[in-house]
């Protein structure tokens, strides 16, 4: 079955320092890959999203590819906010209609001033 | 993007009783979802809700301990029954739709039973 590996965290930086958090899948086909933040005390939303390979999805000032090849989708941010400090979790899905998804673990992230 | 409440926000339970937990979208959508996420955990799909159909379990959860209900396109509830303090949860509602790919979350029910 699919599956989706992130880097186990928890990840501590300080403010400015750039930010790599890994993501890799298995699955057959071609998912949809994406990247979701959970604040603390809130639910889920939707940080960046791509939808075949080599797309590169942005928000906010996080980045990620799709890496068909690598089956990795990896998200970056150049200069990370002490505002950033959440839970990040890589998913994908295989699903036309927002189903089938799969989450991987989660990486916390603190960062300090 | 679909906008979503869940009522209520948090509560604290004893065990043995039941709690209905509330999603409400802002639009119809076709497919609504219920999560559960353990504290430090990832997500875990309990059911999918179809409305005019029975919701569809995941593996290891049954219809009798989360009964679910979908009366129409922009709303769904669930029950979690005879609670023990093993269901201290997030109990998060999500919605999907065709085209978008994505899923749409709430801002979950933190419970707590004691």
């Amino acid at each position: 079955g699919n599956s989706v590996t992130q880097m186990e965290g928890p990840v501590t930086l300080s403010e400015e320092a750039f930010l790599t958090i890994n993501c890799t899948y298995t699955a057959t086909g071609y998912p949809s890959l994406f990247w979701y933040v959970q604040y603390p005390g809130e639910g889920l939303q939707l940080l960046l999203k791509a939808t075949k390979a080599d797309d590169k999805g942005s928000n906010k000032g996080f980045e990620a590819t799709y890496r068909k090849e690598t089956t990795s989708f990896h998200l970056e941010k150049g200069s990370v906010q002490v505002s950033d400090s959440a839970v990040y979790f890589c998913a994908l899905s295989d699903d036309n209609y927002g189903q089938n998804f799969v989450f991987g673990p989660g990486t916390r992230l603190s960062v300090l001033p | 993007s679909a906008v979503i409440s869940q009522k209520p926000s948090r509560d604290i339970c004893q065990r043995g009783t039941s709690l209905t937990i509330q999603c409400q979208v802002d639009s119809q959508v076709t497919m609504m979802f219920w999560y559960r996420q353990q504290p430090g955990q990832s997500l875990t799909l309990i059911a999918t809700a179809n409305q005019g159909s029975e919701a569809t379990y995941e593996s290891g959860f049954v219809i009798d301990k989360f009964p679910i209900s979908r009366p129409n396109l922009t709303f769904s509830t669930l029950t979690v029954s005879n609670m023990s303090p093993e269901d201290s949860s997030i109990y998060l509602c999500s919605v999907g739709d065709r085209g978008p790919h994505e899923q749409f979350f709430g801002p979950g029910t933190r419970l707590t039973v004691l």
